[in-house]
């Protein structure tokens, strides 16, 4: 049991340059979710998933798009990489409203 | 939505003694208050929660207390240890089986001196 995995774990990319950030889960939750953190400004969230199927904007989804694969998986897409995406990017899953949030290890992005 | 922020931003402690981190929420209806811990480098962790029918709970070292008239809960660490040392975040979220967006506090950064 894993838990939540993403991949990559670090990563620099060059302006404009497109990534796509991995997310999966093991634990047969139903939402899952992504964050970024910036020093000062806390867990921002960027889109969630609250089941299969479904995909809805976070606080700040300006410049990302997300898939959600399957009950198991959840992408992050750059298409267009900025510096201002320079980030760690956290996956979080959830079996149900009230329980226990589980994180992915973050994803250190650099965009230069 | 949801608001939830914390106070204060940064909270500095002598070894030994205790800390106290504040929450206050918006959403009356709010119902589930988890607290999160990120060592640095590290994911968030859960070490506590609390649900709207309690006003107390306790885990060795750590409690948390709910107030639901002032709208705000408080992470109580007791004999604080360097290794406490941490950003500590809170959420407040409406448990009602079905799952909406999930967002927390800025966190508070803990540092305990040894």
């Amino acid at each position: 049991n894993a838990g939540v995995t993403q991949t990559p774990k670090f990563q620099v990319l060059k302006t404009g340059q497109s990534m796509t950030l991995q997310c999966a889960q093991d634990m047969n939750h139903n939402s899952m979710y992504w964050y970024r953190q910036d020093p000062g400004m806390g867990l921002r969230l960027i889109y969630y998933s609250a089941s299969e199927g479904t995909t809805d904007k976070g606080e700040v989804p300006n410049g990302y798009n997300v898939s959600r694969l399957n009950k198991r998986e959840f992408s992050l897409r750059l298409e267009s990489a900025a510096p201002s995406q320079t980030s760690v990017y956290f996956c979080a899953s959830i079996f149900g409203s009230g329980n226990t949030i589980y994180f992915g290890e973050g994803s250190w992005l650099t965009v230069v | 939505g949801e608001n939830v922020e914390q106070h204060p931003s940064t909270l500095s402690v002598q070894e030994g003694d205790s800390a106290v981190i504040k929450c206050t929420y918006s959403d009356s209806a709010s119902n589930y208050f988890p607290w999160y811990k990120q060592e640095l480098g590290k994911r968030p962790q859960l070490i506590i929660d609390i649900r709207s029918n309690v006003g107390e709970k306790k885990d060795q070292r750590i409690a948390v207390t709910l107030n639901k008239t002032a709208k705000h809960f408080s992470l109580h660490i007791t004999e604080t240890q360097p290794e406490d040392s941490a950003v500590y975040f809170c959420a407040a979220i409406l448990a009602t089986g079905a799952n909406s967006k999930l967002t927390f506090g800025k966190g508070i950064t803990l540092s305990v001196r040894p």
